[in-house]
């Protein structure tokens, strides 16, 4: 079976710029995560969608925004691209979200901002 | 804010040698997961530990969870070379849907 897929693998953007993340949760998951790691840090949580809806966001500045598909993938979009936007963007999926569930990881996007 | 700390962050053991990483949460939670992550890669993960007492065992691996005490510990038995690695302790609220909180992650370095 196929895990949680993310696209593009790496990604190079300016200062300024904006750009997309994508992602398709493992088949059966209606809830997606995103997380932002920066080096040498733990994943910092920044949206979570189920069933196309928004049912959490972390402290993220508004540049960051998210959606949520009818067939379960998922886009993070980052306006404004700052230097400090650099950093391994992770897409997590799992089943539900009423009781906390374990979260499978994607191979995440890494991007980095110039 | 819920805070998630791990100690040590950095950990270098001679294969063979048994160590304990530990993991302080500072809020009521009985969910703790584990995570492994390789250089450049995603988190695989290892353990869910669901209530208090609860203890996996996996490998040379064994995860143990107190509740009361908001502690979670990751025991290495006999360390290998494979199980060089970052680790992570992550938290889930149930107010807060799936989200979880990770902790700050120990690196782990096993010399031969």
């Amino acid at each position: 079976d196929a895990g949680v897929t993310q696209s593009p693998t790496h990604l190079i953007k300016t200062r300024g710029q904006h750009v997309t993340l994508r992602c398709s949760p493992i088949s059966g998951h209606k809830s997606v995560s995103w997380y932002q790691q920066v080096l040498g840090q733990g994943p910092q949580f920044i949206f979570q969608y189920y069933e196309k809806e928004e049912r959490g966001r972390g402290n993220f500045p508004d540049r960051f925004s998210a959606r949520q598909f009818p067939n379960y993938s998922s886009e993070l979009n980052v306006n404004a691209l700052l230097l400090g936007d650099s950093a391994l963007y992770l897409c997590a999926s799992s089943w539900g979200t009423g009781a906390p569930r374990t979260q499978y990881f994607g191979p995440g996007t890494r991007l980095t901002v110039l | 804010e819920l805070k998630v700390e791990q100690n040590p962050l950095f950990l270098s053991m001679q294969e063979g040698k048994n160590y304990t990483i530990y993991c302080n949460y500072s809020t009521t939670s009985d969910r703790l997961y584990w995570y492994r992550q390789d250089p450049g890669k995603s988190l695989e993960s290892l353990f869910v530990l669901l209530s208090n007492g609860a203890v996996k065992q996996e490998g040379r691996l064994m995860a143990s969870l107190d509740t009361k005490a908001r502690l979670s510990t990751l025991h290495i038995t006999a360390a290998v070379h494979d199980l060089s690695a970052t680790y992570f302790c992550a938290v889930a609220l149930w107010n807060t849907g799936n989200q979880f909180y990770f902790g700050t992650g120990t690196s782990l370095t096993v010399i031969p």
